[in-house]
């Protein structure tokens, strides 16, 4: 069974640095491109950030390039998202995500973990 | 970018009767290397994170119950819920993963009448 299982969510002030974390198992993960998308309180989804298996692949949504870095250890399992500048409107339940498929994939999600929540405010 | 737009807003739906969901591109969503459209479906319960019920635009995802179905092509995509369930109150949202940056739809909001 997939499970994805974020950590590190806090609440930060603006101009603030936050790092952010996801555990995954279940699957063979160097295989699978991962993803973050975040939800502001009572609003849709809107894509983050990807990378595929290889750590390759690395785009950003344009709200947040410049500003945040995704990596991944396929050592250790685990993808991370390196958040700095944060601005109030970044406030949002951030979730990983994995692709459907393997290897190159089609940035389809077909995995969610709970989230975690990032604030930002002074 | 491609902008998805979803039609109503909200809807409210008798247990057992049928509800039509609407999502529209702003553009053609181009196909894949398989010839699918990257055009899936996702269910959000309160409190939940999202769920992937339809792929490609009309494949179910597996565990998915078949009243749920997806249909379309171009920049005009419909999931139905043939028969609803009182589990299928949720926010209902359509993705595109096939030009970047990949873009989601505000949501429709199901509810029972």
């Amino acid at each position: 069974e997939v499970q994805l299982l974020e950590s590190g969510g806090d609440l930060v002030q603006p101009g603030g640095s936050l790092r952010i974390s996801c555990a995954a198992s279940g699957f063979k993960f160097s295989s699978f491109a991962m993803i973050w998308v975040r939800q502001a309180p009572g609003k849709g989804l809107e894509w983050v950030s990807g990378l595929f298996g290889n750590g390759g692949g690395i785009h950003y949504a344009d709200s947040v390039k410049g500003r945040f870095t995704i990596s991944r250890d396929n050592s250790k399992n685990t993808v991370d998202l390196q958040m700095s500048s944060l601005r109030a409107e970044d406030t949002a339940v951030y979730y990983c995500a994995k692709d459907r498929v393997s290897g190159d994939g089609e940035w389809l999600i077909d995995s969610w973990g709970q989230g975690t929540l990032v604030t930002v405010s002074s | 970018d491609i902008v998805m737009t979803q039609s109503p807003d909200s809807l409210a739906v008798s247990l057992g009767e049928r509800a039509t969901l609407n999502c529209k591109s702003s553009q053609s969503i181009p196909y894949n290397s398989n010839r699918k459209h990257c055009m899936s479906w996702y269910q959000q319960r309160p409190g939940q994170p999202p769920k992937l019920l339809i792929y490609w635009g009309s494949t179910r995802e597996s565990g998915v119950p078949d009243r749920f179905s997806g249909s379309g092509h171009g920049t005009d995509f419909t999931l139905t819920i043939s028969s609803l369930q009182a589990e299928d109150v949720a926010i209902y949202y359509c993705h595109q993963c096939s030009s970047r940056p990949f873009t989601f739809g505000p949501g429709t909001r199901v509810d029972i009448k």
